[in-house]
């Protein structure tokens, strides 16, 4: 089993909808949860960055970690074309810090 | 704008022939790391520095090494690259404290022939 599974998708939605991307882990040590963003041929962007159980937003983006069920996820509301990337969840302790494999996202017009 | 830069973004190189990817930073972090990722796959951590302390992943291959020659710059150098070397390398930056997010630079594509 892997330490962190992300669903690669791809996931296509159309402009406007509400996407949920999910990560799940196995470690309960892990306490720091990100998400990044990587356009194509570019690096990933740090989106959101959490230490705690519960919901953290910022603008159209809110991220939720459930650490009973070790379960994170990132909501993207009112989702537009320049949102469609793949979406990396990082998921650590002070040890180590593990990528998902991404999600990647199309938002159509 | 305090950055992460790579050079080249795009690098090719033949079979057997030494290679060198560049890193630099103005965020003036002491943690620099360096990633592989490979298509539709997660970045994969090589090595990283701690200041000048350097620490290699179990598994990187001893093809790679690293140099950090101050705080600013970072190298990446493949000694023998093979065809599976093939990647997207991406250079990372931290504060110190495993807590700290890392900032990442746009990566170097690199292609063997």
């Amino acid at each position: 089993q892997k330490e962190v599974e992300q669903d690669p998708g791809p996931l296509s939605v159309p402009e406007g909808a509400i996407v949920s991307l999910n990560c799940t882990y196995s470690n309960s040590a892990f306490q720091y949860f990100m998400w990044y963003r990587q356009y194509s041929r570019k690096g990933p962007e740090l989106l959101m960055y959490t230490y705690s159980s519960g919901n953290k937003e910022d603008g159209r983006f809110t991220a939720q970690v459930d650490k009973s069920s070790k379960y994170i996820s990132l909501f993207i509301r009112d989702s537009q074309p320049s949102d469609s990337a793949t979406y990396l969840c990082a998921i650590g302790n002070t040890d180590k810090l593990i990528f998902g494999t991404g999600t990647r996202l199309q938002v159509f017009p | 704008d305090a950055m992460v830069i790579q050079n080249p973004r795009y690098q090719v190189t033949q079979f057997g022939k030494p290679v060198t990817l560049s890193c630099s930073q103005t965020l003036n972090h002491n943690v620099m790391y360096w990633y592989q990722q490979k298509s539709s796959q997660a970045p994969k951590l090589l090595f990283h520095y701690y200041d000048k302390d350097f620490n290699n992943e179990a598994d990187t291959p001893d093809n790679f090494q690293s140099r950090r020659p101050n705080t600013s710059f970072c190298f990446l150098d493949i000694r023998s690259p093979g065809l599976g070397d093939a990647a997207m390398y991406l250079c990372a930056t931290s504060r110190s404290g495993s807590d700290q997010p890392q900032h990442f630079g746009d990566g170097t594509r690199l292609s063997i022939l």
